[in-house]
């Protein structure tokens, strides 16, 4: 089983829609859980960071649910330039062991 | 400027030559990363250090070879590669805070071996 696993999509989603990525994590120790999104032959980039509260930054949720080992990020009212690929980020042991998903590729349509 | 930094953007070598790839970051922070990212391929982590030790070799091969001098700089030196090294190398670079780290990325550098 992979560390961390996500659907790799492409999601193709019109404007204004809702869309949710969910994502796996095998070691039930983890910590620290983040969301980076990388646009083509870009650098990835922190997106948010997901708390056991779960969080919300604009449009952009986040959870966590540790009993399942899952994150989830939804994406609300879409826009054009949200189109990118989103990594899943889960630290494996210490907290510097950052271990990234194959990342969701998200494709918004006008 | 970005807060990490990464030199050169591009580079193509033969599988005879050796080079380095630099990383520099200004955050401030303590632990320095390489990623290697390859074609529809999650992001491998290589290497990790922290306060310039190193804390995580994930099964890289010898002909890459990590350095970090101090908790500034990272290099990653480069010899008798083949094709398949071929992607994107990025430097990352993080703090611990309560147990929580996040990784913020230089823009990497292209790596073609022919």
């Amino acid at each position: 089983r992979k560390e961390v696993e996500q659907d790799p999509g492409p999601f193709n989603v019109p404007e204004g829609a809702t869309v949710a990525f969910n994502c796996t994590y095998s070691n039930s120790a983890s910590q620290s859980f983040f969301w980076y999104r990388q646009d083509c032959r870009k650098e990835p980039k922190l997106l948010m960071s997901v708390y056991s509260s779960g969080n919300e930054d604009g449009r952009f949720t986040a959870q966590l649910n540790r009993a399942s080992q899952y994150i989830s990020l939804l994406i609300r009212d879409s826009k054009l330039s949200d189109s990118a690929t989103y990594l899943c980020v889960v630290n494996i042991g210490s907290s510097y062991k950052l271990i990234f998903g194959s990342g969701t590729r998200l494709l918004v349509r006008p | 400027e970005t807060g990490v930094t990464q030199t050169p953007r591009h580079l193509v070598m033969g599988m005879t030559n050796k080079k380095s790839l630099k990383c520099e970051q200004h955050l401030g922070h303590n632990a320095m990363y390489w990623y290697k990212q390859s074609a529809k391929k999650p992001l491998e982590l290589m290497f990790v250090y922290n306060f310039k030790e190193q804390t995580e070799n994930n099964s890289v091969p010898s002909r890459f070879s990590p350095e970090c001098p101090n908790s500034s700089h990272l290099f990653l030196h480069l010899h008798t590669l083949q094709p398949e090294d071929s992607a994107l190398y990025l430097c990352a670079s993080s703090q611990d805070y309560n147990g929580v780290a996040e990784a913020f990325f230089g823009q990497g550098t292209r790596l073609t071996v022919v």
